[in-house]
Formats: C-alpha cells, structure tokens, sequence
C-alpha cells in the first residue's frame, strides 16, 4: 500500500521562527512537491525536485527552500514564518515516466498556523 | 498553469446526476487526471483518462477531447459521501496542473 506521511498534522508557530515540515514516502519515487493549499485558490506548488539533491521552483516559491538529502524524503522550510503563510501544507510523489506515472499520491496534510 | 477553468459549486440531490465540466490549455497529449478532495483530507486519484474518449469507473465516468483541452466528470446516483470537491489535473511535464476545484453538496 502506498504511503506519503508528513510529520504534523497541525501546527502552531510564531512569526519569525525557522519551521520545519518533513516529508517521507516508501514508494521509491523520484518525484516529490510540496504544495499549499488556501480557499479559492486551489493547489499552488511550492517546489518540486526530481532526484536527491535536485529542486526546481514552482509557483510560489518565495518565503520557502526545501531539502531533499535522501531519496524518501522532502522537506519544505520556512525561514522566518509570517502570517500569510498560514495555509494546509500538502505533500506528493510520483514515480518518472509517461502516462499514468504522472499520478501523484498526497499526504494527509499540515495545517500550519502562525500567530 | 495552464488556465484550468472549472465550476467553483455545484449542488445536487441524492441519486441525481452531476457532470462537472473542466476545459484548459492543452500542451499536448498526456491524458488528464480527476481526483477527490473531502473537506480537511489530501486528493485521492479517481480517475485517468489517457486517451480520447469516455472511461466509465462504477459510478463514476470521466470523458476527454486532447485536442479540444476539455474534460468532464460525471457522478451518478449520488450519494452523501460523494460531497466532495473535485480537482481537474492535466500533466504538465512531470508535473500536474490543479484545477481550483468544483465543491459538489450533496443534499438529501
């Protein structure tokens, strides 16, 4: 059974602090994104990266950076939080190909807060 | 993105059917994905379509014209679980395009 998991479900922070959100699939996936998601506006990417080490920019990238040492992993950082970044924080991954490989398989969620 | 344009409501009622309709930008010939959001949950796939045509899946049907950059879903015999929104998602690259979303209400 497949499985992407984040490391929060919800989480309080104060403007300014560094935040930290992990993410980790066993499904041997190159593919990983971070998204967030806000009323109205749908699924926005963050950042993406296709192999270790390797990260690309997606829509929205300012405020964040990501990290991805280990092939399983994915971290999403805030380098000093702010209160329009309060929004649910989603992970995905998908494995390289064509057609339905495209398919990208979610984790539960973070719903971040900052005050 | 590739200027996804979907209802943002519908509302229905138990045992109807809805069809919810998503046109794009097409930028070539990679099929469409149609997945389930419940409100405070992640998207859960429910549908590929990876050529023209209509995939029928239960109660559940997905068509798709490439070349036309237009997709619909339809829902039948609705039932209460099914309030839901659903997101319309073109591959572009290796990624996937997001759709808003449709919120259907089912409503008894």
């Amino acid at each position: 059974d497949v499985k992407v998991t984040q490391s929060s479900r919800y989480l309080v922070k104060r403007t300014g602090e560094k935040v930290f959100l992990e993410c980790v699939q066993d499904m041997d996936h190159e593919n990983m994104f971070w998204y967030r998601q806000d009323p109205g506006l749908g699924l926005r990417l963050i950042y993406f990266s296709y192999d270790v080490k390797m990260k690309e920019k997606g829509d929205i990238p300012e405020g964040y950076s990501v990290s991805r040492e280990k092939k399983e992993r994915f971290s999403l950082i805030l380098e000093s939080a702010s209160t329009n970044q309060t929004s649910m924080y989603l992970c995905a991954s998908s494995s390289q190909g064509r057609g339905h490989s495209y398919e990208q398989y979610f984790g539960p969620g973070t719903r971040l807060t900052v005050t | 993105g590739q200027n996804i344009d979907q209802p943002t409501e519908m509302t229905a009622t138990e045992g109807a059917i809805v069809q919810i309709n998503c046109t794009y930008q097409t930028s070539g010939f990679n099929g469409l994905f149609w997945y389930q959001q419940h409100a405070g949950e992640a998207p859960t796939f429910l549908s590929y379509n990876v050529l023209d045509g209509l995939e029928e899946k239960g109660r559940f049907s997905s068509f798709l014209s490439r070349s036309k950059g237009y997709s619909y879903l339809l829902l039948k015999e609705l039932q209460m679980k099914d309030s839901a929104s659903y997101l319309c998602a073109p591959p572009n690259d290796y990624k996937l395009s997001f759709g808003a979303g449709t919120t259907v209400t089912v409503r008894a």
